[in-house]
């Protein structure tokens, strides 16, 4: 059964450092996403694309946030400069019916 | 602000019982998406339901969305250890494309 796939599965950095993370969508999908879950907290969105742009964007997701699709397959989120509080699990979501969303194991971003 | 209220929190019960988990908005949805958390892992799909009265049934878990499309319940008939877990709802509405999360409620079936 095709899935989300994430790496990596843990990242450490340090703060003000500049961070990427990797999905790769299902492969027949054409929406993506972004969310994120602080530790005990509920999953909250981060940003929508479709088309090759960003269609929906939460307050969250500032000028130190952007995400890409470079080719075919990979669906990334950058972050610029990491702060304390951009520690969470930040997961990957895909689908074919926009609200049929099926998401990845995640990435733990650990900001010390 | 959508925010999606589920309840109980958490709920711990004996093999073999029945549960109920409730999730209920101010807000009408488009379609509500119940997924499964395990520690550490990302959500697992369960059901979507679309249409306001519609019931879906998987396997002992039975999904109902409210006609009037704003809450939602997740039932397990004879409830075993395997279905202990996370269980969330999401609300989807088309004009956002995102989904609303709620807090979740924690399921602790016993043997």
């Amino acid at each position: 059964e095709p899935e989300v796939t994430q790496t990596p599965s843990h990242q450490v950095t340090q703060m003000g450092q500049e961070v990427i993370l990797r999905c790769v969508p299902i492969s027949n999908h054409l929406y993506f996403y972004w969310y994120r879950q602080i530790l005990g907290q509920k999953v909250e969105f981060l940003v929508s694309f479709y088309n090759n742009e960003i269609s929906e964007k939460s307050e969250i997701f500032d000028d130190q946030f952007s995400v890409e699709r470079p080719d075919g397959s990979n669906f990334t989120l950058k972050i610029r400069s990491t702060k304390l509080e951009d520690s969470a699990m930040y997961f990957c979501a895909s689908s074919f019916a926009v609200y049929e969303q099926y998401f990845g194991p995640g990435t733990r971003l650990t900001v010390t | 602000t959508q925010l999606l209220e589920q309840s109980p929190q958490f709920l711990s019960i004996q093999e073999g019982e029945n549960l109920t988990v409730y999730c209920n908005s101010s807000s009408v949805f488009s379609s509500l998406q119940w997924y499964r958390q395990e520690p550490g892992e990302g959500p697992v799909l369960l059901v979507t339901v679309v249409t306001g009265g519609e019931v879906k049934k998987l396997k002992r878990l039975t999904f109902q969305f409210g006609d009037a499309r704003k809450d939602s319940s997740l039932h397990i008939t004879a409830a075993q250890p395997g279905d202990t877990g996370l269980y969330l709802c999401a609300g989807f509405k088309a004009a956002g494309n995102k989904l609303t999360f709620g807090g979740g409620t924690r399921v602790l079936v016993k043997p």
